[in-house]
């Protein structure tokens, strides 16, 4: 089973539509999660973190379920610009801290 | 806003010769991290670095790789003899002091003909 596995898309949505991402990870010591944005041939970006609370920044929502070992990204509103790969990552704990392993990512394309 | 910077932004090597990729991390951020993609795969996790030293490397991370920190700013990634498949984006990281999330730098895109 893959540490981080991401459904690859893409996500062909209109202008205006929600969606939705989720993302499991196999290692259930993992205690660090993020969601990054990558845009083609670019650095992977920071998003934001998620918390076991869930968390909300502006149109983004990111939710934690310890117990199913999944993670999701709710974008609202689309936009042309929120045309990106959207990467889940988790921290490898454990030997070193602070590793980060990405799953391959989940492309989205918003159109007009 | 503070940014990871790297240098260069493509660099074309022959098979066999030796590459420095180079790194300046955002300045109070303590540790640093070398990731690479390769076109088309995820991004891989190469070494993490504190205080010094190696505190974690991948396996891919072999005897042909190392880094340094030769100064207070830069952090470098070597590679003695480069492969054909060593082609890749590398990104250059780091992270502050009690925080997991990394900032990555734009990459350099090595190419190994």
């Amino acid at each position: 089973r893959k540490e981080v596995e991401q459904d690859p898309g893409p996500f062909n949505v209109p202008e205006g539509a929600t969606v939705a991402f989720n993302c499991t990870y196999s290692n259930s010591a993992s205690q660090s999660f993020f969601w990054y944005r990558q845009d083609c041939r670019k650095e992977p970006k920071l998003l934001m973190s998620v918390y076991s609370s869930g968390n909300e920044d502006g149109r983004f929502t990111a939710q934690l379920n310890r117990a199913s070992q999944y993670i999701s990204l709710l974008i609202r509103d689309s936009k042309l610009s929120d045309s990106a790969t959207y990467l889940c990552v988790v921290n490898r704990p454990g030997g070193g801290f602070q590793k980060l392993v990405f799953g391959t990512g989940t492309r989205l394309l918003v159109s007009p | 806003e503070p940014e990871v910077t790297q240098t260069p932004s493509h660099q074309v090597t022959q098979m066999g010769q030796e590459v420095i990729l180079r790194c300046v991390p955002i300045s109070n951020h303590l540790y640093f991290y070398w990731y690479r993609q390769i076109l088309g795969q995820k991004v891989e996790f190469l070494v993490s670095f504190y205080n010094n030293e190696i505190s974690e490397k991948s396996e891919i991370f072999d005897d042909q790789f190392s880094v340094e920190r030769p100064d207070g700013s830069n952090f470098t990634l070597k590679i003695r003899s480069t492969k054909l498949e060593d082609s890749a984006m590398y990104f250059c990281a780091s992270s502050g002091r009690g925080r997991v999330e990394a900032f990555f730098g734009q990459g350099t895109r090595l190419t190994v003909v």
